[in-house]
């Protein structure tokens, strides 16, 4: 059974910096692009990064480009989230997904349950 | 980048009525044309791909339709369970990949 677990969220001061983790299982992790969408609250999805299944590229929204680092170690099935300067616009449901099949397809047919991130003074 | 517009905002309808939902691209994205489903504290759920594919699992009352810039959504025969907010996403041009506003299905 496909299972995404993202974790690390919390509650951070503007300008601060996070990392979250996206825990893959039931699927071969390194075969397979993944992606990090958020949804900030009473609001809509939000696409923020894509990382490469061979993690030789990565791709980012405007809004986080420079600030946010997408990374992935296939040894341990992990997706990342490296998050800096961070304001309160980030505040959102952080979720990690996964491509319907190897490659960048785009079609995200497995989602975690997602994890909050509250940037606050 | 492609703006996906979403209409009408929200729906109201009764249990057993057809759904027409709509999603309009600012630029052609062929059949790159995305549905899902989201509850209430729950992660969105695909339903269609490629504007007409239906996801594993997802029953035949869901269709999509639809290419170029004008697609549609359509739920047969509303169930209690279908009452739940609805994304359009494109992946012909990324990035950025683009989710549309949400279409909202309520209880009438």
């Amino acid at each position: 059974e496909v299972q995404l677990l993202e974790s690390g969220g919390d509650l951070v001061q503007p300008g601060g910096s996070l990392r979250l983790s996206c825990a893959a299982s039931g699927f071969m992790f390194r075969t397979y692009a993944m992606s990090w969408v958020r949804q900030a609250p009473g609001k809509g999805l939000e696409w923020l990064s894509t990382i490469r299944e061979s993690d030789d590229g990565a791709y980012y929204a405007d809004s986080v480009k420079g600030r946010f680092t997408v990374s992935r170690d296939s040894s341990k099935n992990n997706l990342y989230l490296q998050m800096n300067s961070l304001s309160v616009e980030d505040t959102a449901l952080y979720y990690c997904a996964r491509a319907r099949s190897p490659g960048m397809n785009m079609i995200f047919d497995y989602w975690g349950r997602g994890t909050l991130v509250t940037v606050s003074s | 980048e492609v703006v996906l517009t979403q209409f009408p905002a929200t729906l109201s309808l009764s249990p057993g009525e057809r759904a027409t939902l709509s999603c309009r691209a600012s630029q052609s994205v062929d059949i790159n044309l995305l549905w899902y489903q989201q509850k209430p504290g729950q992660a969105p759920r695909l339903l269609i791909y490629d504007a007409s594919n239906r996801a594993t699992g997802i029953p035949v009352r869901f269709s999509g339709s639809g290419s170029g810039t004008d697609f549609t959504l359509t739920i047969s025969s509303l169930e209690p369970e279908d009452f739940a907010v609805y994304y359009c996403q494109q992946r012909k041009i990324w990035p950025p990949l683009t989710f549309g506003g949400g279409t909202k299905v309520e209880i009438k």
